[in-house]
């Protein structure tokens, strides 16, 4: 069965620093890859998402997610996070015409 | 905007009573999901459903059943609730499988 891994429960970084979150994926072969992200008290909402071609994808925000095939990876990237950048963020991936698995969730805290 | 709505923000519940969760979208999605969201745990789907009157398991679904008689409704039924049903209940729609758009999430505590 598909998993996902995520190598952070809990981040802490200083206003202005750099920011990667990992993922792993288990499955070998199509893929869709997601990050979700929640925010305190809103809803759970995409970030951004790799269905095919360009393995750098841009979402909203800043963020950015890098698709290695040979890794099985899809981390998550920001240069420069902001203090509205405090949430969780979640990696998720399905098979075609599959159901999502996500991860178990990264709680990323900013200090201003 | 995908609207996803469920019918209680919080919930408090006695061990052993029947327990329902409603969820309403307003996009006329195909798909639609339950998952509880537990500390550490990430999210884990209960049921969900590609049609209407169609359902099928997920990864955690015993202790719950689930209802869809219409499009837009999806329905989450704990049928004897137990302290460890205890939970974020998050209810999300899909036109694939893709992409799902997620409620507002129930916040059950079963006493």
């Amino acid at each position: 069965a598909q998993s996902v891994s995520q190598h952070n429960h809990h981040v802490i970084l200083s206003e202005a620093a750099s920011l990667e979150l990992g993922c792993n994926y288990s499955y070998g072969g199509t893929v869709n890859l997601f990050w979700y992200v929640q925010y305190p008290g809103q809803h759970l909402q995409l970030l951004l998402k790799y269905f095919s071609g360009d393995p750098l994808v841009k979402g909203i925000k800043g963020f950015e997610a890098e698709f290695i095939k040979s890794k099985f990876s899809f981390n998550l990237r920001k240069p420069s996070v902001q203090w509205s950048d405090t949430a969780e963020y979640f990696c998720a991936v399905n098979e075609e015409y599959d159901k999502i698995i996500f991860g178990k969730g990264t709680r990323l805290h900013i200090l201003p | 905007d995908v609207k996803v709505t469920q019918s209680s923000r919080y919930l408090v519940k006695r061990t052993g009573e029947k327990v329902f969760l409603e969820c309403v979208q307003d996009m006329d999605h195909e798909n639609m999901f339950w998952y509880r969201q537990d500390p550490g745990l990430g999210l884990r789907l209960i049921y969900f459903s590609y049609d209407v009157k169609m359902k099928e398991k997920g990864d955690i679904p015993e202790g719950y059943s689930v209802s869809r008689e219409k499009k837009e409704r999806f329905s989450l039924i704990l049928e004897s609730a137990s302290t460890n049903q205890t939970s974020m209940y998050l209810c999300a729609s899909s036109v694939n499988s893709y992409e799902q758009y997620f409620g507002p999430g129930t916040r059950l505590t079963v006493t």
